[in-house]
């Protein structure tokens, strides 16, 4: 599976967007991108994923750019909830043993009152 | 319907002990993972179960660890003559042939 890079920290204020930035510049044509995060002392949760359409669902919406290179998971107003560690994961979703998520370290985001 | 189960939450045991931690997949879930993580780091894999088989065990770091899964549905990770540093939160999460992962809330091991 292709590697993210992600920043390792951002920050935003309450009731703003967060924009979480990732780059995946080796992804292959049949590779998704996953969004993952992990609050405090909790498994991870999905968010979202998708191929090279961008996606929005009732969590979040994820940007992918035309080259599919990058992609940007965007919280459209951040609570203090949404202050958790966030995983970009690049994987081909075939059955066998290339179906596990690899995860790195994430992107810390902290929501700001 | 209810997610991925583990038992138990937390486990203190002694070095050199043995310890099972269970893992409740969601129903009808044909895949189901183990994960390490350790404090600031990501999941790490363990291995991965296609229903009964294990179909990729590539990061079990030594054969202190086994995992079992014999009739498809529930999980037991063994961890034999245990050390310091297998201190951990252990996540099972389990998949309908991928698409989407469902973790569990982690098995906290202790080691002291």
């Amino acid at each position: 599976d292709a590697k993210t890079t992600q920043p390792p920290s951002m920050d935003c204020a309450e009731g703003r967007a967060a924009n979480l930035p990732c780059n995946h510049s080796t992804i292959s044509g049949n590779e998704y991108v996953y969004w993952y995060r992990q609050i405090h002392s909790q498994g991870p949760q999905y968010i979202i994923h998708g191929l090279k359409n961008n996606e929005t669902n009732e969590m979040a919406s994820l940007i992918i750019t035309e080259d599919r290179k990058s992609s940007t998971l965007i919280l459209p107003h951040a609570t203090l909830r949404d202050t958790a560690v966030y995983y970009c994961i690049v994987i081909t979703t075939r059955g066998g043993a290339n179906s596990k998520l690899t995860f790195g370290k994430g992107i810390t985001l902290s929501v700001r009152p | 319907g209810a997610g991925v189960s583990q038992t138990p939450s937390n486990k203190v045991t002694e070095k050199g002990k043995y310890v099972e931690l269970r893992c409740d997949p969601i129903s009808g879930h044909t895949a189901l993972y183990w994960y390490r993580q350790s404090l600031g780091q990501g999941p790490e894999f363990l291995i991965y179960f296609q229903g009964t088989g294990a179909a990729d065990d590539s990061g079990l770091p030594n054969d202190r660890f086994f995992a079992v899964r014999p009739e498809g549905s529930v999980s037991t990770l063994k961890i034999q003559r245990t050390e310091r540093g297998d201190s951990a939160v252990y996540l099972c999460a389990s998949s309908l042939t991928g698409g989407r992962w469902f973790f569990g809330p982690g098995t906290r091991l202790t080691v002291l």
